[in-house]
Protein backbone atom coordinates (compact mmCIF):
# COMPACT_ATOMS: atom_id res chain seq x y z
CA UNK A 1 0.00 0.00 0.00
CA UNK A 2 0.94 3.32 -0.25
CA UNK A 3 2.09 5.56 2.11
CA UNK A 4 3.31 9.32 2.55
CA UNK A 5 6.16 10.36 5.17
CA UNK A 6 6.29 14.34 6.38
CA UNK A 7 9.31 16.12 7.91
CA UNK A 8 9.87 17.22 10.99
CA UNK A 9 6.28 17.31 13.12
CA UNK A 10 6.60 20.53 14.12
CA UNK A 11 9.59 23.46 13.55
CA UNK A 12 10.40 26.77 14.90
CA UNK A 13 12.70 28.76 12.95
CA UNK A 14 13.62 32.78 13.36
CA UNK A 15 12.98 35.08 10.85
CA UNK A 16 15.54 35.04 7.71
CA UNK A 17 17.05 31.79 8.47
CA UNK A 18 16.47 28.83 5.47
CA UNK A 19 13.71 26.02 5.54
CA UNK A 20 14.13 22.30 3.96
CA UNK A 21 10.71 20.03 4.64
CA UNK A 22 10.73 17.16 2.93
CA UNK A 23 8.18 14.34 1.95
CA UNK A 24 8.69 11.21 0.46
CA UNK A 25 5.85 8.33 -0.95
CA UNK A 26 6.37 4.86 -1.04
CA UNK A 27 4.21 2.41 -2.75
CA UNK A 28 3.79 3.75 -6.27
CA UNK A 29 5.23 5.39 -9.09
CA UNK A 30 5.40 8.64 -10.83
CA UNK A 31 2.75 10.49 -8.46
CA UNK A 32 1.93 13.96 -8.81
CA UNK A 33 3.53 15.65 -5.87
CA UNK A 34 1.89 18.80 -4.22
CA UNK A 35 2.74 21.24 -1.80
CA UNK A 36 -0.30 22.95 0.54
CA UNK A 37 -0.48 25.90 3.06
CA UNK A 38 -2.80 26.24 5.68
CA UNK A 39 -2.74 29.51 7.31
CA UNK A 40 -4.14 29.19 10.93
CA UNK A 41 -8.14 28.96 10.91
CA UNK A 42 -8.00 28.97 7.17
CA UNK A 43 -8.63 26.93 3.79
CA UNK A 44 -5.72 25.10 1.72
CA UNK A 45 -3.51 27.40 -0.61
CA UNK A 46 -1.56 25.40 -3.38
CA UNK A 47 1.91 26.48 -3.47
CA UNK A 48 3.72 24.21 -5.75
CA UNK A 49 2.76 20.83 -7.64
CA UNK A 50 4.73 18.47 -9.53
CA UNK A 51 4.03 15.64 -12.41
CA UNK A 52 7.56 14.62 -12.61
CA UNK A 53 10.92 14.84 -11.38
CA UNK A 54 12.43 18.35 -12.15
CA UNK A 55 9.15 19.83 -13.15
CA UNK A 56 7.70 22.02 -10.93
CA UNK A 57 4.76 24.36 -10.96
CA UNK A 58 3.93 27.35 -9.06
CA UNK A 59 0.70 28.61 -8.29
CA UNK A 60 1.37 31.45 -5.92
CA UNK A 61 4.74 33.56 -6.39
CA UNK A 62 6.87 34.00 -2.94
CA UNK A 63 10.09 33.47 -1.27
CA UNK A 64 9.34 29.92 -1.42
CA UNK A 65 10.43 27.35 -3.85
CA UNK A 66 10.26 23.49 -4.82
CA UNK A 67 12.64 20.98 -6.46
CA UNK A 68 12.14 17.19 -6.96
CA UNK A 69 15.08 15.38 -7.28
CA UNK A 70 13.97 12.09 -7.21
CA UNK A 71 10.12 10.49 -8.49
CA UNK A 72 8.87 10.10 -5.12
CA UNK A 73 10.75 12.87 -3.17
CA UNK A 74 9.52 16.32 -3.08
CA UNK A 75 10.94 19.11 -1.24
CA UNK A 76 9.67 22.54 0.11
CA UNK A 77 12.32 25.56 0.63
CA UNK A 78 13.66 28.84 1.47
CA UNK A 79 16.61 30.91 1.64
CA UNK A 80 15.35 33.31 4.02
CA UNK A 81 11.98 33.21 6.00
CA UNK A 82 9.58 35.44 7.03
CA UNK A 83 6.83 36.10 9.46
CA UNK A 84 4.09 35.36 6.71
CA UNK A 85 5.62 31.81 6.37
CA UNK A 86 4.01 30.57 9.87
CA UNK A 87 1.69 28.19 9.09
CA UNK A 88 0.77 24.27 8.49
CA UNK A 89 2.24 22.76 5.24
CA UNK A 90 0.81 19.74 4.24
CA UNK A 91 2.31 17.19 1.62
CA UNK A 92 0.42 15.30 -0.87
CA UNK A 93 0.38 12.51 -3.86
CA UNK A 94 -2.16 11.31 -6.33
CA UNK A 95 -1.74 8.74 -9.74
CA UNK A 96 -3.77 8.40 -12.61
CA UNK A 97 -6.53 10.73 -13.80
CA UNK A 98 -8.22 13.50 -12.58
CA UNK A 99 -10.96 11.27 -10.94
CA UNK A 100 -8.62 9.95 -7.97
CA UNK A 101 -8.22 11.70 -5.08
CA UNK A 102 -4.66 13.24 -3.12
CA UNK A 103 -3.75 11.69 -0.51
CA UNK A 104 -2.48 13.54 2.41
CA UNK A 105 0.82 13.84 4.62
CA UNK A 106 0.42 14.43 8.53
CA UNK A 107 1.57 18.25 7.98
CA UNK A 108 4.63 20.42 9.42
CA UNK A 109 3.55 23.26 11.85
CA UNK A 110 5.92 26.09 10.94
CA UNK A 111 6.11 28.36 13.65
CA UNK A 112 8.29 31.79 12.90
CA UNK A 113 10.28 33.95 15.55
CA UNK B 1 -13.21 28.93 -13.84
CA UNK B 2 -13.98 26.28 -11.27
CA UNK B 3 -15.22 27.08 -7.62
CA UNK B 4 -16.17 25.65 -4.63
CA UNK B 5 -18.05 27.15 -1.93
CA UNK B 6 -18.86 26.02 1.97
CA UNK B 7 -21.10 28.80 3.00
CA UNK B 8 -20.72 27.31 6.47
CA UNK B 9 -17.74 28.05 8.56
CA UNK B 10 -18.48 27.10 11.80
CA UNK B 11 -20.98 25.02 12.86
CA UNK B 12 -21.57 23.55 16.13
CA UNK B 13 -24.11 20.80 17.64
CA UNK B 14 -24.51 18.73 20.37
CA UNK B 15 -23.83 14.95 20.77
CA UNK B 16 -26.35 12.61 18.72
CA UNK B 17 -27.88 15.80 16.18
CA UNK B 18 -27.89 15.38 12.53
CA UNK B 19 -26.35 17.94 10.74
CA UNK B 20 -25.37 19.12 7.29
CA UNK B 21 -22.79 20.43 5.65
CA UNK B 22 -23.54 22.19 2.58
CA UNK B 23 -20.84 22.26 -0.82
CA UNK B 24 -22.48 24.48 -3.72
CA UNK B 25 -19.67 24.09 -6.87
CA UNK B 26 -19.22 25.85 -10.21
CA UNK B 27 -18.12 24.49 -12.96
CA UNK B 28 -17.93 24.69 -16.95
CA UNK B 29 -17.33 21.19 -17.44
CA UNK B 30 -19.85 18.61 -18.08
CA UNK B 31 -17.24 15.85 -16.57
CA UNK B 32 -16.04 16.51 -13.26
CA UNK B 33 -15.37 15.04 -9.63
CA UNK B 34 -16.55 16.12 -6.31
CA UNK B 35 -14.66 15.17 -3.01
CA UNK B 36 -14.70 15.36 0.50
CA UNK B 37 -11.94 15.55 3.10
CA UNK B 38 -12.07 15.24 7.16
CA UNK B 39 -9.58 17.15 8.92
CA UNK B 40 -9.31 16.12 12.85
CA UNK B 41 -7.53 18.11 15.41
CA UNK B 42 -4.28 16.65 14.64
CA UNK B 43 -3.94 18.06 11.43
CA UNK B 44 -3.73 15.88 8.64
CA UNK B 45 -6.66 15.60 5.63
CA UNK B 46 -8.74 12.35 6.09
CA UNK B 47 -10.22 11.37 2.01
CA UNK B 48 -13.92 10.42 2.74
CA UNK B 49 -15.33 10.07 -0.75
CA UNK B 50 -15.26 10.84 -4.60
CA UNK B 51 -18.18 11.47 -6.58
CA UNK B 52 -18.46 11.59 -10.60
CA UNK B 53 -20.88 14.13 -12.34
CA UNK B 54 -22.57 11.64 -14.10
CA UNK B 55 -23.55 9.19 -11.31
CA UNK B 56 -26.30 10.98 -8.79
CA UNK B 57 -26.71 8.72 -6.52
CA UNK B 58 -26.55 9.91 -3.32
CA UNK B 59 -24.27 7.37 -1.23
CA UNK B 60 -24.54 5.90 2.72
CA UNK B 61 -21.52 5.07 4.41
CA UNK B 62 -22.16 4.00 8.31
CA UNK B 63 -23.43 7.42 10.01
CA UNK B 64 -22.34 9.44 6.61
CA UNK B 65 -24.25 10.57 3.35
CA UNK B 66 -23.97 12.43 0.73
CA UNK B 67 -26.40 13.74 -1.28
CA UNK B 68 -25.53 14.62 -5.15
CA UNK B 69 -27.99 17.12 -6.67
CA UNK B 70 -26.52 18.13 -10.12
CA UNK B 71 -29.49 20.57 -10.88
CA UNK B 72 -28.75 22.93 -8.08
CA UNK B 73 -24.91 22.33 -8.40
CA UNK B 74 -24.88 20.65 -4.83
CA UNK B 75 -22.53 17.95 -3.25
CA UNK B 76 -24.19 17.84 0.71
CA UNK B 77 -22.76 16.11 3.54
CA UNK B 78 -25.03 14.67 5.88
CA UNK B 79 -23.61 12.80 9.46
CA UNK B 80 -26.43 11.38 11.36
CA UNK B 81 -26.21 10.90 15.42
CA UNK B 82 -23.07 13.07 15.09
CA UNK B 83 -20.12 11.96 18.16
CA UNK B 84 -17.46 13.86 19.50
CA UNK B 85 -15.34 12.22 17.32
CA UNK B 86 -16.77 13.75 14.01
CA UNK B 87 -15.39 17.20 15.14
CA UNK B 88 -13.20 18.38 12.68
CA UNK B 89 -12.84 20.75 9.81
CA UNK B 90 -14.42 19.45 6.77
CA UNK B 91 -13.58 20.26 2.92
CA UNK B 92 -15.16 19.76 -0.04
CA UNK B 93 -12.78 19.84 -3.37
CA UNK B 94 -13.70 19.56 -7.30
CA UNK B 95 -12.00 17.88 -9.81
CA UNK B 96 -11.93 18.68 -13.65
CA UNK B 97 -11.99 16.25 -16.63
CA UNK B 98 -8.20 16.10 -17.72
CA UNK B 99 -6.55 18.82 -15.54
CA UNK B 100 -2.90 18.51 -15.92
CA UNK B 101 -1.47 17.62 -12.31
CA UNK B 102 -4.86 15.97 -10.93
CA UNK B 103 -5.71 19.63 -9.29
CA UNK B 104 -8.15 20.15 -6.77
CA UNK B 105 -10.36 22.93 -6.06
CA UNK B 106 -10.95 23.23 -2.23
CA UNK B 107 -14.09 24.92 -0.25
CA UNK B 108 -12.81 27.17 2.38
CA UNK B 109 -13.66 24.28 5.32
CA UNK B 110 -16.81 23.90 7.63
CA UNK B 111 -15.62 23.71 11.43
CA UNK B 112 -17.79 20.93 13.17
CA UNK B 113 -17.74 20.93 16.82
CA UNK B 114 -19.80 18.18 18.62
CA UNK B 115 -20.19 18.87 21.94
CA UNK B 116 -21.11 16.33 24.32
Amino acid sequence: SQTIHQWPATLVQPVGSPLSLECTVEGTSNPNLYWYRQAAGRGLQLLFYSVGIGQISSEVPQNLSASRPQDRQFILSSKKLLLSDSGFYLCAWSVGDSNQPQHFGDGTRLSIL
Amino acid sequence: AQKVTQAQTEISVVEKEDVTLDCVYETRDTTYYLFWYKQPPSGELVFLIRRNSFDEQNEISGRYSWNFQKSTSSFNFTITASQVVDSAVYFCALSELNNAGNMLTFGGGTRLMVKP
